[in-house]
């Protein structure tokens, strides 16, 4: 199986910081790779899909980058309801793989 | 717009088998996709189960392999998992998503359902 592992685990930031979350995949997955933003109670919704494909609908302070076994998630501008947990999953191989998730909070 | 909704037992005795059903409103489930469900818990996190397409083909995660199936009724619309011999091991959210694919290739999971807690209890 491709373990996926995301830094930081969590994250303390302040609206209209910009962050970042990364996530290295430990082989090559070209840009199989996919993020996803989940609210507590909540299922989790897709932002970026084949790493820089923002989702419609997504707002475009999101973005994505990176390739082969690195991957970031970018917030531009953090907003009150960006607060929630993120994950990064790739898709390149069965069985689909997941990050521990990375919870950001309001500092 | 594409809904899920999962339903099913939300408790099931240690030993027996987990059965949860997935309605998909807005699209058809013989349509070009994957049909998948995925499972969270707070120690293991998200765990892809498995897929399945109209045709009926599918695809398991070998850790679960032995005990899922996975399968579709096209006159209903949906499509169910069957996990047997579970044990407290398997207590978790269960959600059913749609497999949507790019032109090259890419997968990713859009939409998902709300979710459904199943408890593995005596």
């Amino acid at each position: 199986d491709i373990q996926m592992t995301q830094s930081p685990s969590s994250l303390s930031a302040s609206v209209g910081d910009r962050v970042s979350i990364t996530c290295r995949a430990s082989q090559s997955i070209s840009t199989y790779l996919n993020w996803y933003q989940q609210q507590e109670g909540k299922a989790p919704k897709v932002l970026i899909y084949a790493a820089s494909g923002l989702q419609s609908g997504v707002p475009s302070r999101f973005s994505g980058s990176g390739s082969g076994t690195d991957f970031t998630l970018t917030i531009s501008s953090l907003q009150p309801e960006d607060f929630s947990t993120y994950f990064c999953q790739q898709s390149y191989s069965i069985p689909y793989t997941f990050g521990q998730g990375t919870k950001l909070e309001i500092k | 717009q594409v809904q899920l909704q999962e339903s099913g037992p939300g408790l099931v005795k240690p030993s027996g088998t987990l059965s949860l059903t997935c309605d998909v409103s807005g699209d058809s489930i013989s349509s070009s996709n994957w049909w998948s469900w995925v499972r969270q818990t707070p120690g293991k996190g998200l765990e892809w189960i498995g897929e399945m397409y109209h045709s009926g083909s599918t695809n398991y995660n070998p850790s679960l392999r032995s005990r899922v199936t996975i399968s579709i009724d096209k006159s209903k619309n949906q499509f169910s998992l069957k996990l047997t011999s579970v044990t407290a091991a398997d207590t978790a959210v269960y959600y059913c998503a749609r497999v949507v694919t790019s032109s090259w290739n890419v997968g990713w999971f859009d939409p998902w359902g709300q979710g459904a807690l199943v408890t593995v209890s005596s």
